[in-house]
């Protein structure tokens, strides 16, 4: 089961774009990348999944890179509302193996 | 929209007692899930069922039960509450995933915070 490792916190400021960046250098064949957003006190929400290149919705985007033993998730022009602990999650969707998410990313965006 | 929602935000109880912690979901969703969350750890899977009366045990099933009788209700129950096991629970739905198993897009419930004292 491929292990997550991202930055445990990170800052931005309103109208930046922002990066996260997941590494999975164990990542399988099998396996996508998904990324999900949480706010206190609430369950996490889905936000983007993708397999290899770019994939691109109305809430980010998320690059993975030839060799996908990384991935970054990229927030367009960040608001208050996009401080959140994002999570990074890896695994083949075609199975059944056991879900980790890891301790995530604390994004904190400041006026 | 998705809607799945858990019976309580906040459970008080004693070392020893049995907890039921139910989850409902409305959208005919194959797959549900039981996590639990805590500061530093992110979200561990307990148990997921990917059908009625299936269930396959997480990373985390040690101390755990769960019960799934009828497709939009998965119950996660504590046998014998220990004071470990205060957590936020997160239950979590999904269609099957491609080749019918895991999917990753998964709806959440807003969680129910358990103390165990």
């Amino acid at each position: 089961l491929a292990k997550t490792t991202q930055p445990i916190s990170m800052d931005s400021y309103e109208g930046q774009e922002v990066n996260i960046t997941c590494s999975h250098n164990n990542i399988a064949t099998n396996d996508y990348i998904t990324w999900y957003q949480q706010f206190p006190s609430q369950g996490p929400r889905f936000i983007i999944q993708g397999y290899k290149t770019k994939v691109t919705n109305e809430v980010a985007s998320l690059f993975i890179p030839a060799d996908r033993k990384s991935s970054t998730l990229s927030l367009p022009r960040v608001s208050l509302s996009d401080t959140a602990v994002y999570y990074c999650l890896v695994g083949d969707a075609g199975g059944y193996n056991k879900l980790i998410f890891g301790a995530g990313t604390r994004l904190a965006v400041h006026p | 929209d998705v809607k799945v929602t858990q019976s309580s935000r906040y459970l008080v109880k004693r070392t020893g007692e049995k907890v039921f912690l139910e989850c409902v979901q409305d959208m005919d969703h194959e797959n549900m899930f039981w996590y639990r969350q805590d500061p530093g750890l992110g979200l561990r899977l307990i148990y997921f069922s990917y059908d009625v009366k299936m269930k396959e045990k997480g990373d985390i099933p040690e101390g755990y039960s769960v019960s799934r009788e009828k497709k939009e209700r998965f119950s996660l129950i504590l046998e014998s509450a220990s004071t470990n096991q205060t957590s936020m629970y997160l239950c979590a739905s999904s269609l099957l995933g491609t080749s019918g198993g895991i999917s990753y897009e998964q709806y959440f419930g807003p969680g129910t915070r358990l103390t165990v004292t």
